[in-house]
């Protein structure tokens, strides 16, 4: 089974522009979860998708925003670039929104989109 | 929210120690994963244990869930084993993520 696939690997842009970046969830996986990491403030919760709806939103500004489609592929939009935003941007995926302990709760990730904005 | 701390931050062993790695957190948990980040960026699967006893090969992990920590075994290293390990949570939020374990093998 193939692995969550993010695009693209890397993308260099400059203040003030736009960014889209995608997630394909492991085939079978209907929650999908967007991360931030940066040396500075570690991995940070972006927003979860379960079924089309965001369920879950972390502390980040509205420049920041997300979808999912009905196939279960995600998208991320970051708007107006700041050079704080660069960062490695990661997407996992669960066979379901968690609940209690279950191995369907278990979060894959993929290999990310590394953003450097100038 | 969850608070998650890892110890030790950085840990230099030769090749062929044993080390254990802690997640202590704050609160009752449902999920608990454990990750390697390569040096590529990529977080790699290494448990997911909210209770119990697990073990993999060279590395084995164990979750006492009640007094809040899971500990990270990892037997005879290896250099292919350096690396950031992560401990992450998940409770009634997000998965919630600890500063990590900065681990280096030397040969």
């Amino acid at each position: 089974k193939a692995g969550v696939t993010q695009t693209p690997r890397y993308l260099i842009k400059t203040r003030g522009q736009q960014v889209t970046l995608s997630c394909s969830p492991i085939s079978g996986h209907r929650s999908v979860s967007w991360y931030q990491q940066t040396p500075g403030q570690g991995l940070q919760f972006l927003f979860e998708y379960f079924s089309e709806t965001q369920r879950n939103k972390g502390n980040f500004p509205g420049r920041f925003s997300g979808r999912q489609f009905s196939n279960s592929r995600s998208e991320m939009n970051v708007s107006t670039l700041e050079l704080g935003d660069s960062a490695l941007y990661l997407c996992a995926s669960s066979a379901r929104l968690a609940g209690g302990p279950s191995s369907y709760n278990e979060q894959f990730f993929g290999p990310g989109t590394r953003l450097t904005v100038l | 929210g969850i608070q998650v701390e890892q110890s030790p931050p950085d840990l230099i062993l030769q090749e062929g120690a044993n080390s254990t790695l802690r997640c202590n957190f704050s609160d009752s948990v449902n999920n608990l994963q454990w990750f390697h980040q390569n040096p590529w960026g990529q977080l790699i699967n290494l448990f997911y244990i909210p209770s119990g006893t697990k073990q993999n090969g060279r590395l084995s992990a164990t979750t006492v869930a009640t007094e809040r920590y899971s500990l990270l075994y990892i037997s005879s290293s290896q250099t292919t084993d350096s690396g950031v390990y992560f401990c992450a949570v998940r409770g009634n939020t997000p998965l919630v993520f600890g500063k990590g374990t900065r681990l280096s093998v030397i040969a």
